[in-house]
């Protein structure tokens, strides 16, 4: 069964206090590993697809990377305005849909 | 203009109400879904529409109701729901290829369901 597991489910850090988000997953096939952001009582925003392991991403203070079993979201230096959900979901092949994981709540204090 | 509007963003409705949920994507995608969010449990997909066919439905209950008029719309349908059917309700679209399908959300509709 396909899966994907985040961790750890809540984070508070300080402003510029860098760290790291975890999304492990198990599917038969990958067809594309996906960042998503969310803010409270909003939709998913979209930030990266990841496709094969070694593969990274950036945008401004966030760097996605890939293995063949996990992926890893690293902020660095973030800012109270970071503070979000981070939503990591794999899109399984032969499947016309995305498997979500359940999030993690990230907190920047000023 | 938003790449994926719906409307309402807020919805109140009695058990015995019927309602529907509206959404409209931009993008020029062939893809459309619906989703439920609810507190502390992931994104699920309810129903999937490729080129306005319905080819995904997560053993949804019959009284979510999905209707796909055409590439750019689409519509749930509400009657008879319960108090647990409280939730988030995320539209999304995607243009269906090879590699992983970027889905792009939109802001959701709050259901209270009273």
């Amino acid at each position: 069964e396909d899966q994907v597991t985040q961790s750890p489910e809540a984070l508070r850090l300080q402003e510029g206090e860098s760290s790291s988000l975890n999304c492990s997953y198990t599917v038969s096939g990958l067809r594309g590993l996906f960042w998503y952001r969310q803010d409270p009582g909003k939709g998913p925003e979209f930030l990266f697809t990841l496709y094969s392991a070694g593969e990274e991403k950036e945008k401004e203070r966030l760097k996605a990377t890939l293995t063949k079993k996990e992926s890893f979201l690293h902020i660095t230096a973030p800012k109270p305005e970071d503070s979000a959900t981070y939503l990591c979901a794999v899109h399984p092949q032969g499947a016309q849909k995305l498997v979500f994981g359940q999030g993690t709540r990230l907190t920047i204090n000023p | 203009e938003t790449g994926v509007t719906q409307t309402p963003r807020h919805l109140v409705m009695g058990m015995t109400n019927k309602k529907s949920l509206k959404c409209e994507q931009h993008l020029g995608h062939n893809a459309m879904y619906w989703y439920k969010q609810s507190a502390k449990k992931p994104l699920e997909l309810m129903f999937v529409y490729s080129l306005e066919e319905r080819v995904e439905n997560n053993s949804v209950p019959s009284r979510f109701s999905p209707e796909c008029p055409n590439s750019s719309h689409l519509f749930l349908h509400l009657h008879t729901l319960q108090p647990e059917d409280s939730a988030l309700y995320l539209c999304a679209s995607s243009q269906l290829r090879g590699t992983g399908n970027t889905i792009y959300f939109g802001e959701g509709s709050w259901l209270t369901v009273v």
